[in-house]
């Protein structure tokens, strides 16, 4: 079975702050990760995918399979960043797995 | 530019009265997903149609039905919707031809459903 984890369902920061999103997944084999974002008043979209290793909006995430984690981190957070963040796995098959979400707050 | 669309954007259906939900897109993508999200949870994956087939989570109700009459288009169909199938739900596409990353799901803006 394929699980995702996150521990935070409401995240607040000021403006220029760090911010970092937890997510943790149980899988047995390789999974893929991913982050998607959901912008008030938009669909969901991609954020970032493990297997791109590439920065987007200046957020960056590390998959960590000795932790089975793959945090979202952006070192200076912007009011734009303001957002629902869902961590998913896909395993073996193409469907993803979404975690609970964690609303993110950025306060000027 | 809208790749997947969803319509309508919201519905009202009373307790009981059978509801479709749609979906289209011109992205091409052979698979087609729908979800059901509830308030602060998230997506929760209703079933898939990989190309023709039909692929039931085993946790979905019966009472939730789908239609692929091509590539382009999906069904959402509650045949006797209840309270507790107030949602939005979101149809989403995605090309899955095995390889690593060219599965991206491209989500629609959903469909808020309220029952009376």
């Amino acid at each position: 079975a394929q699980r995702v984890t996150q521990p935070e369902k409401l995240l607040s920061v000021f403006k220029g702050a760090p911010v970092e999103l937890k997510c943790n997944y149980s899988y047995s084999g390789s999974p893929e990760l991913f982050w998607y974002v959901q912008y008030s008043r938009q669909r969901l979209q991609l954020l970032l995918r493990h297997i791109s290793r590439e920065s987007i909006k200046g957020f960056t995430a590390d998959l960590n399979k000795g932790e089975t984690s793959f945090h979202l981190k952006k070192p200076f957070a912007q009011e734009e960043d303001s957002a629902m963040y869902y961590c998913a796995l896909k395993g073996h098959d193409y469907k993803l797995s979404f975690g609970a979400g964690t609303t993110v707050t950025v306060r000027a | 530019d809208a790749m997947v669309i969803q319509n309508p954007r919201y519905q009202v259906t009373q307790f009981g009265k059978p509801v479709t939900l749609s979906c289209s897109q011109t992205l091409n993508h052979n698979v087609m997903y729908w979800y059901q999200q509830k308030s602060s949870q998230a997506p929760k994956l209703l079933f898939h149609y990989y190309d023709k087939d039909f692929n039931n989570e085993a946790d979905t109700p019966d009472n939730f039905q789908s239609r692929r009459p091509n590539t382009s288009f999906c069904f959402l169909d509650i045949r006797s919707p209840g309270l507790g199938d107030a949602a939005m739900y979101l149809c989403a596409t995605s090309r899955a031809s095995g390889s690593a990353g060219e599965d991206t799901q491209y989500f629609g803006p959903g469909t808020r459903l309220t029952v009376l």
